[in-house]
């Protein structure tokens, strides 16, 4: 069973386009990110969301944005695809204990 | 915006050889954590360090919280080939605010030579 589990693994699209990453835990946790993981491999928070709270990383473009239909999913969210959004993001859970457990990852390549 | 040195960015190893590796804050941490990503995976969590001086053992990994709570290490003895990937650290502030403070290094990647 997959405790963090994104759809899709592989994502390849044109400039322009609108795309959505889906995320799903069944850990039972309270809140929920999306890391944007770039070239060289820095980890960089893009997104935590609770019931409770959005907390946006300032950095963030508005064509980013997630969605929330339940405490079990986070859906990313991204309108007018650049170049430069080209990189691998990650979806986490965690409980309050903020340690956070992560899916496997949505390569995503804008041509 | 806060941040982590890790340390070092890169290692190339023979198997068998003790590794070691650091993270290094300018201010407090609550919790440490190391995680592991393999190439095509995200990553994994390998410990969690909760208080100063604290020292965790995973199988061939050791890693501590630093006593003066701006550091950690993780150690890993006898390595093999399947230790290769990227470690990183990341870090829980002192600061409190909300969910998603969690810091993390530049990451450490891991070469093993068999």
């Amino acid at each position: 069973d997959t405790a963090v589990s994104q759809t899709p693994k592989y994502l390849v699209t044109q400039m322009g386009n609108d795309k959505s990453i889906k995320c799903e835990q069944n850990l039972g946790h309270d809140t929920m990110y999306w890391y944007k993981q770039d070239s060289k491999k820095f980890l960089k928070i893009m997104f935590s969301y609770n019931n409770k709270e959005l907390i946006i990383n300032e950095t963030v473009p508005n064509r980013f944005s997630p969605k929330s239909p339940d405490k079990a999913h986070l859906n990313l969210h991204i309108n007018s695809l650049e170049l430069g959004d080209s990189a691998v993001y990650f979806c986490a859970s965690s409980r309050l204990e903020n340690i956070q457990y992560f899916g496997a990852g949505t390569r995503l390549s804008v041509l | 915006g806060q941040q982590l040195n890790q340390s070092p960015q890169s290692m190339f190893i023979q198997e068998g050889e003790d590794v070691s590796m650091n993270c290094t804050s300018s201010s407090i941490f609550n919790t440490w954590l190391w995680y592991k990503q393999d190439p095509g995976e995200g990553p994994v969590l390998l410990i969690a360090l909760y208080k100063a001086g604290e020292l965790t053992s995973n199988g061939r990994l050791t890693a501590q919280f630093g006593i003066t709570r701006k550091d950690s290490f993780l150690n890993i003895s006898a390595s093999i080939p399947s230790d290769v990937g990227i470690y990183f650290c990341a870090g829980l502030p002192n600061y409190g605010g909300s969910q998603g403070n969690l810091i993390f290094g530049k990451g450490t990647k891991l070469s093993v030579k068999p």
